[in-house]
């Protein structure tokens, strides 16, 4: 099984601040890679695939990189709706997710 | 509007059976894989299976945590997948999301439904 890696579990930061969120990955996932947003009692959001695909309707403050077994997230300029745990998961072989990353305000 | 919408959930003994569905709409669903994916009170999103719609291939793969012992199905008739969750564990308590595969076909989720809750309690 790939196991998924995220740091950090927790990350405190302000409005206007550049963050970036890493996921690592056990084996190789090539790019087979998505980052979700998800807030209490709402449905994950699919931000970014393909490692590095922004999906649409997605502000652009929010992009990936990466490939092989390293991946970040990176959200330019935290805007207030931005607070959120965020989630790795590859898709290259069946599905896994990261353990999520909380994003907080300080 | 892509919609999904799960139901089914409950409260149920260790066990027992259960089964969810996810009815969609707004989309041609026999095109589109379909994953269930479960969050536990306090813990993190985590995969339960996919199956990859009849364009990819059709097969159904599931966690290690529910091999043997949950089932994806689907009637795209219906536009209905479901889930059965049978020898249910006090582990299995989750919210269920039901969620649609990329139209390339890529597991990853970009539309979800809005969950339904599994107690499985004494």
């Amino acid at each position: 099984d790939i196991q998924m890696t995220q740091s950090p579990s927790t990350l405190s930061a302000s409005v206007g601040d550049r963050v970036t969120i890493t996921c690592r990955a056990s084996q190789n996932i090539n790019i087979w890679l998505a980052w979700y947003q998800h807030k209490p009692g709402k449905a994950p959001n699919l931000l970014i695939y393909r490692a590095s695909s922004l999906e649409s309707g997605v502000p652009s403050r929010f992009s990936g990189s990466g490939s092989g077994t390293e991946f970040t997230l990176t959200i330019s300029s935290l805007q207030p709706d931005d607070f959120a745990t965020y989630y790795c998961q590859q898709y290259n072989t069946y599905s896994t997710f990261g353990q999520g990353t909380k994003l907080e305000i300080k | 509007e892509v919609q999904l919408v799960e139901s089914g959930g409950g409260l149920v003994q260790p066990g027992r059976s259960l089964r969810l569905s996810c009815t969609g709409s707004g989309f041609t669903f026999g095109d589109y894989g379909l994953s269930w994916v479960r969050q536990a009170p306090g813990k993190g999103l985590e995969w339960v299976g996919f199956n990859r719609g009849k364009p990819y291939g059709g097969a159904t793969q599931y966690a290690a945590s529910v091999k043997g012992r949950f089932a994806i199905s689907r009637d795209d008739s219906k536009s209905i997948a479901y889930l059965q969750m049978n020898s249910l564990k006090p582990e299995d308590t989750a919210i269920y999301y039901c969620s649609r595969h990329l139209s390339d076909g890529g597991s990853c989720y970009q539309n979800w439904g809005q969950g339904t809750l599994v107690t499985v309690s004494a």
